[in-house]
């Protein structure tokens, strides 16, 4: 069965701090896909990025970037020089491939970027 | 490009009443999911369908909850009877082919209230 663990329940940090969100991921399935969400305090869930199992090229965007290890089962994800905006639940998830892409949801971390 | 959406954002309702809610997947999209979003359990599937048939209803907690898609534009989760237990966020979300790695966007959910 699929599931998604992110161990870190809340952080904080201070402002331009870079801070590293875990996730790691079980699976038996060899295709399957990666995401994160972003969920601001306005409750909406935003799209952030999305990985493929056979792509395990790292990626950066801005001030984001995503660390994907399929030796180690991970799909960690950095904020550099963190912002107050940045404040929000950040969810890993699982897309199983044969399932329609349903999303199975680690439980969130909660980041807190003080000024 | 319209994204998912939800109606009503809002609902505050007294157990026993029915609950419905809605949702505008993307035009395109072939998959929509239910989810909802409770502090205890952290984010669900409820159901999901795909070309407008339901694939997996596993995570509709009771027969209390039904759900529908009767074309590719439109979905409706209903609850009757309502139940306080019932308070929580329920997110639609819908995504393209499987088959190209669809990645799956939220609407803003729709915040029910059963007292």
């Amino acid at each position: 069965a699929q599931k998604v663990t992110q161990a870190q329940t809340e952080i904080s940090v201070v402002e331009k701090e870079d801070v590293t969100l875990d996730c790691v991921y079980e699976t038996r399935d060899t295709t399957y896909y990666l995401f994160w969400y972003k969920q601001p305090p306005s409750g909406e869930l935003v799209f952030l990025i999305r990985r493929n199992s056979f792509d395990e090229q790292n990626e950066i965007s801005g001030r984001y970037s995503w660390n994907f290890q399929k030796s180690t089962s991970s799909f960690n994800f950095t904020i550099t020089a963190s912002q107050v905006v940045d404040s929000a639940v950040y969810f890993c998830a699982e897309g199983v491939y044969n399932q329609g892409g349903k999303l199975i949801f680690g439980q969130g971390t909660e980041l807190s970027v003080k000024p | 490009d319209a994204g998912v959406i939800q109606s009503p954002r809002h609902e505050v309702t007294e157990m026993g009443q029915e609950v419905t809610l809605r949702c505008k997947p993307i035009s395109g999209h072939n998959s929509l999911f239910w989810y909802r979003q409770t502090m205890m359990r952290g984010l669900e599937l409820l159901i999901y369908f795909n070309n407008n048939v339901p694939i997996d209803d596993s995570g509709m907690p009771e027969d209390r909850f039904s759900a529908k898609m009767p074309n590719a534009s439109f979905s409706t989760l209903k609850i009757q009877p309502s139940e306080p237990r019932d308070s929580a966020v329920y997110f639609c979300a819908s995504g393209g082919q499987v088959t190209s790695g669809n990645t799956i966007y939220f609407g803003e959910g729709s915040w029910l209230t059963v007292v």
